[in-house]
């Protein structure tokens, strides 16, 4: 049982470039979360979705676009990089409402836009 | 959403009690209150969760007092891999209104 696993561990990107971040669960959990950490602050939720085909807009949704095809996994996609979206990226998941109930994160995605 | 204030960073030494306050002030009546915790590049993980009163798991004891506008999180006898820093989260049904706040880093010392 692997929980929560994201692809790449570390990205370099030059500015405009674009990008896919890959998350994965095998917890059949159905709800699924992106978030995005700057240094010495707080998670912020970018995107999250609350079953298969669904996609909702969090926090800071701008610049981000998300998909939702299959149950297990949830992709992130930037479609022109720019510099403050450098930040670590935390994908979650939770068997029910994040509120109520525990989500469980994955390593994280270090990303830097030059 | 539910906005938490957190003490910015905290310090103590290994063996003592370490209490960690979190104010949501505007928490709504199904609002529940989660901490997690996070090392160095590592996600969050979760330690403890409450509704009103007083829960205890083997880790940690979370504090709410009865206007539920502010929350305590009681971790006992502390160790040296307790340094990390600690979320209060506040949120409710609709996996969007959950509000992680800045955090309080909590360094523990020999």
């Amino acid at each position: 049982n692997a929980g929560v696993t994201q692809t790449p561990k570390f990205r370099v990107l030059k500015t405009g470039q674009s990008m896919t971040l890959l998350c994965a669960q095998d917890m059949n959990h159905e709800y699924m979360y992106w978030y995005r950490q700057d240094p010495g602050m707080g998670l912020r939720l970018i995107h999250y979705s609350v079953g298969e085909g669904t996609t909702a807009k969090g926090e800071v949704p701008d610049g981000y676009n998300v998909s939702r095809l299959k149950k297990q996994n949830f992709l992130l996609g930037l479609e022109s990089a720019a510099p403050s979206q450098t930040s670590v990226y935390f994908c979650a998941s939770s068997y029910g409402l994040a509120g109520v109930e525990t989500q469980y994160f994955g390593p994280g995605t270090r990303l830097l836009v030059l | 959403l539910a906005k938490t204030t957190q003490p910015i960073s905290m310090d103590s030494y290994e063996g003592q009690e370490v209490n960690i306050t979190c104010s949501h002030n505007n928490i709504a009546t199904n609002d529940y209150i989660t901490w997690y915790q996070q090392f160095p590049s590592q996600g969050p993980r979760f330690i403890i969760q409450g509704y009103k009163t007083k829960v205890t798991n083997e880790v940690a004891s979370l504090f709410i007092p009865a206007d539920r506008k502010s929350s305590t999180l009681s971790l006992p006898r502390v160790s040296l891999s307790d340094t990390a820093v600690y979320y209060c989260l506040v949120g409710g049904p609709g996996a969007g209104k959950s509000t992680f706040g800045d955090g309080t880093t909590l360094t523990v010392k020999p």
